[in-house]
């Protein structure tokens, strides 16, 4: 049973570029979220999805960022126009369809805007 | 969604020494979990706390949830450089939303 499967692990984009992160949650998992890391900082929300559904937005900045978990497929964080703010290590996690266990962790991926 | 508190943020400790790192909040808590990130990593789950008053031990690590179910502790006892990392107590909303506290990091002097 693969863990979180994040890709790519590492992404340089320039100011403007758009950046699409993907997170391929754990088998039988229904629940990802999505979390912003800045160095030296905690993780701070951004997301939390089910299947085909926003449950939750409200850590996510208001323009350029989107999220979506398809019925088939990874769940995609895109980041349109991306600016040098915007680099930082973006983590995904996974938990089962009740929501309530531990949550597993990808690997991440570290943004680089130059 | 449930906002936890973290302190400290940064705990600088001898090789051998213990340490404690707390976790508070301002509501009512269902359940707590920690967890851990070394340096340039990814976290990792550590355990999830439940009952009120709950205490549970992982070898030199003794996780504690207070009796009202609003704050958590972490003892590490004859700290080692294997503990080094960011320890993050992390508390689920009604919706399952789960919110992470600031995390403490901690550095070990050998």
């Amino acid at each position: 049973n693969a863990g979180v499967m994040q890709n790519p692990r590492h992404l340089v984009r320039r100011r403007g570029q758009e950046a699409r992160l993907r997170c391929s949650p754990m088998k039988g998992h229904s629940h990802v979220y999505w979390y912003r890391q800045l160095p030296e900082e905690g993780l701070k929300f951004m997301v939390y999805l089910q299947k085909e559904n926003i449950i939750d937005e409200s850590g996510m900045p208001k323009e350029r960022f989107s999220a979506e978990f398809p019925k088939e497929g990874p769940s995609i964080l895109r980041i349109q126009q991306v600016v040098r703010g915007d680099s930082a290590a973006y983590f995904c996690a996974s938990s089962t369809g009740q929501g309530r266990g531990e949550a597993f962790f990808g690997q991440g991926t570290r943004l680089t805007v130059v | 969604g449930q906002q936890v508190m973290q302190i400290p943020q940064y705990q600088h400790v001898q090789e051998g020494e213990d340490f404690t790192t707390y976790c508070n909040s301002s509501t009512t808590l269902s359940n707590i979990q920690w967890y851990k990130q070394r340096p340039g990593g990814h976290p990792v789950f550590l355990i999830q706390l439940v009952k009120s008053g709950e205490v549970k031990k992982q070898k030199r690590l003794t996780f504690q949830f207070g009796e009202a179910k609003k704050n958590s502790s972490l003892h590490i006892t004859a700290t080692q450089t294997t503990d080094v990392g960011t320890y993050f107590c992390a508390a689920r909303s009604n919706d399952y939303k789960l919110s992470f506290g600031a995390g403490t990091t901690v550095t070990v002097r050998a």
